[in-house]
């Protein structure tokens, strides 16, 4: 148990809709990154937000974006969905920006399929 | 072009012998390396890491090598137990840690499976 949870769990869209993810980190927790893990790889760094701002960005277009909510929430929103959008979608929460020296927890994620 | 690779997409191994998972990385500016567990239907777990100043980090039945020259690194689990078997991801960094330049870069994964 990690504290962070994530809803929904699974989800089916079409290509073309827009859709939104949500996530709900330990309290304390100023940092969230949201990740992508496609079949058969590791998880893909989507981006990170830190105080509510986005604090760096991995190489996804501009249709992903985010946001970070005082209550320590945080959404995915990916507009204009691709067939390729298909994935796990994992959001990790920590204590610091500082990913590597500071565990991050991840929740179960959300699979989303696009059709 | 893949950054950090787990060439070694499964690995069985008998219960109380050794598990050996591994690890290498391309990119030179990688100074910290974390190894990460999932089960099925859960997120990834946090189980060790290693700075680029040590060789070598235990914690348990745990044990993270690091060669830099080589660019290798590997995960010893000792002895294996059932509640081991899962999917181990590398993943390096580099400073700044954190934002675009610091995220963390992970492999594929290799699927350990402990047999009793």
């Amino acid at each position: 148990e990690t504290g962070v949870t994530q809803s929904p769990t699974h989800l089916i869209k079409t290509r073309g809709q827009q859709v939104t993810l949500r996530c709900s980190s330990q309290s304390g927790h100023n940092t969230v990154s949201w990740y992508q893990q496609a079949l058969g790889q590791g998880p893909q760094f989507i981006f990170q937000y830190y105080r509510e701002e986005e604090n760096g960005r991995g190489n996804f277009p501009p249709r992903f974006s985010g946001l970070q909510f005082p209550n320590y929430s945080s959404e995915l929103n990916v507009n204009a969905l691709e067939l390729d959008d298909s994935a796990l979608y994992l959001c990790a929460s920590s204590f610091s920006r500082e990913l590597a020296k500071n565990i991050q927890y991840f929740g179960a994620g959300t699979r989303l399929s696009v059709l | 072009d893949q950054q950090v690779k787990q060439n070694s997409p499964s690995l069985s191994v008998q219960e109380g012998r050794i598990s050996i998972l591994n690890c290498d990385y391309t990119n030179s500016m990688f100074d910290y390396f974390l190894w990460y567990k999932k089960y099925p239907a859960e997120g990834p777990t946090f189980l060790i890491s290693i700075s680029s100043i040590k060789d070598k980090n235990e914690d348990g039945r745990f044990t993270v090598f690091l060669n830099k020259s080589a660019k290798h690194l590997s995960l010893h689990i000792v002895p294996s137990q059932p509640g081991d078997s899962a999917v181990y991801f590398c993943a390096a960094s580099a400073l700044p840690y954190g934002g675009s330049q610091g995220n963390l870069i992970f492999g594929k994964g290799t699927k350990l499976s402990v047999k009793p």
